[in-house]
């Protein structure tokens, strides 16, 4: 099992939807979670970051985090083509070492 | 302030050459890590630096090896390319007060035949 998981997509989403990245992690004693935009060839860039159970939002960026569940998710409201890029979980275990997901391809359809 | 910067942006080597790729950052942070992203896998952590003077292993070392010149500085050097080293390769920073927020340079690619 990979430590971070997440569907690799592509999600396609209609300009203005609410598009939905999940993201599911192993380490039960994992307590930072981020979020991480990547536009095609430029490096990653933060968008989120979460430390406590529940909803956290930032502008148009609502994340969500279950650790019982073990699961943390990004939601963005009124997608904008300016949106189309990987989003990268990532998740801080006992280690310290960050680890990342494969990331899920966004593409917001005008 | 230009945060990350990495040399070179793209290299070609052949099996066997050796190279090193170079990162600096300007935001006076401790921390400084070396990944390497390959289609499906995610960014994988090399090596890292918690503070000037040390460095630690991460996730995929092997035929990596580091140095934190200063606290400007750290660089990867791969010592003979393997078409598996193939990647491309993102240094990061942090600061100490809130380790767990990297801010990346822009890459390098590299290309082992």
């Amino acid at each position: 099992q990979k430590e971070v998981e997440q569907n690799s997509g592509p999600l396609s989403v209609p300009e203005g939807a609410i598009a939905s990245l999940n993201c599911t992690y192993s380490d039960r004693v994992s307590q930072s979670f981020f979020w991480y935009r990547q536009y095609s060839g430029k490096s990653p860039e933060l968008i989120m970051s979460i430390y406590s159970n529940g909803d956290k939002e930032d502008g148009r960026f609502t994340a969500q985090l279950n650790k019982a569940s073990q699961y943390v998710s990004l939601l963005i409201r009124d997608s904008q083509p300016s949106d189309s890029a990987t989003y990268l979980c990532a998740v801080v275990p006992w280690s310290n070492d960050m680890r990342f997901g494969a990331g899920t391809r966004l593409t917001v359809k005008p | 302030n230009a945060g990350v910067t990495q040399t070179p942006k793209f290299q070609v080597l052949k099996t066997g050459q050796s190279m090193t790729l170079q990162c600096a950052q300007d935001m006076n942070h401790n921390s400084m890590y070396w990944y390497r992203q390959d289609p499906g896998m995610g960014l994988r952590l090399i090596y890292y630096s918690a503070s000037e003077g040390t460095t630690d292993k991460g996730e995929v070392p092997n035929g990596y090896n580091v140095s934190r010149l200063n606290k400007r500085e750290f660089s990867l050097r791969l010592e003979s390319a393997a078409p598996s080293q193939t990647s491309v390769y993102f240094c990061a920073s942090s600061d100490g007060a809130d380790q767990e927020t990297q801010y990346f340079g822009p890459g390098t690619r590299l290309l082992v035949l």
